[in-house]
């Protein structure tokens, strides 16, 4: 167990509505990362936050944001979902944001839209 | 597009036989870093090793890095059946450049199977 957590573990839904990941830190940790895992690309870096603020960006699409909150936790929002929007969904924190650090990875949600 | 490369693509060994798999990376890094993922979990960290390290052990874990070729590997001894899983290894950029907040950039990874 990392002690990272991430709700739900699965869920499915049709395209063109909306969704919200949440992700809860390891305790102390103050960086949270978003990544995707799909089939056909990999594991991709989507956004990183620390202690509020968004620090790096990577392939995440317009229709998708985040944020995270006073008491650190962080929401991953998905939007006008498409059928290749199918994919897990991780969460992972460091105690700070470098990459020199590692990363304790959650659990993922499993999202599938059809 | 993917920093890190994994080799080979699939890999199947029984208990007992020593498993590697290598890694080669594009452009310049902080450090590499493995990782393991049972299949459909979270991503487990192994081991961090820096630019200026060329080797590093952890357990039966040894990775070694070459910056020069740009590649690292991960040796696994003595395989057991709860090592199946899937690895990856990961770079992080190097201090001082606009990706240096914590931006890794993960690598398709190598299926491991190892069979009692």
């Amino acid at each position: 167990d990392s002690g990272v957590t991430q709700t739900p573990k699965h869920l499915i839904t049709a395209t063109g509505q909306r969704v919200t990941l949440r992700c809860s830190p390891r305790s102390g940790d103050l960086s949270v990362y978003w990544y995707q895992q799909s089939l056909d690309q990999g594991l991709q870096f989507l956004i990183q936050y620390y202690n509020g603020e968004e620090r790096a960006k990577g392939n995440i699409l317009e229709r998708f944001s985040a944020q995270q909150f006073p008491d650190l936790h962080s929401e991953l929002n998905l939007s006008s979902l498409e059928l290749g929007d199918s994919a897990l969904y991780f969460c992972a924190s460091s105690v700070a944001p470098l990459s020199r650090y590692e990363q304790y990875f959650g659990p993922g949600t499993r999202l599938t839209v059809t | 597009s993917q920093q890190g490369e994994e080799d080979p693509q699939a890999l199947s060994i029984q208990e007992g036989e020593n498993a590697t798999m290598n890694c080669s990376y594009k452009t310049s890094i902080n450090n590499l870093q493995w990782y393991r993922q049972n299949s459909g979990r979270g991503l487990v960290h192994l081991i961090l090793i820096r630019s200026n390290e060329r080797e590093k052990h952890s357990g039966r874990l040894r990775v070694t890095l070459d910056t020069s070729k740009k590649s690292s590997s991960l040796l696994i001894t003595a395989s057991r059946a709860a090592d199946t899983a899937s690895y990856f290894c990961a770079t992080a950029p190097p201090r001082g450049t606009t990706d240096s907040w914590g931006k890794l950039q993960f690598g398709a990874g190598t299926q491991v199977v190892v069979t009692p």
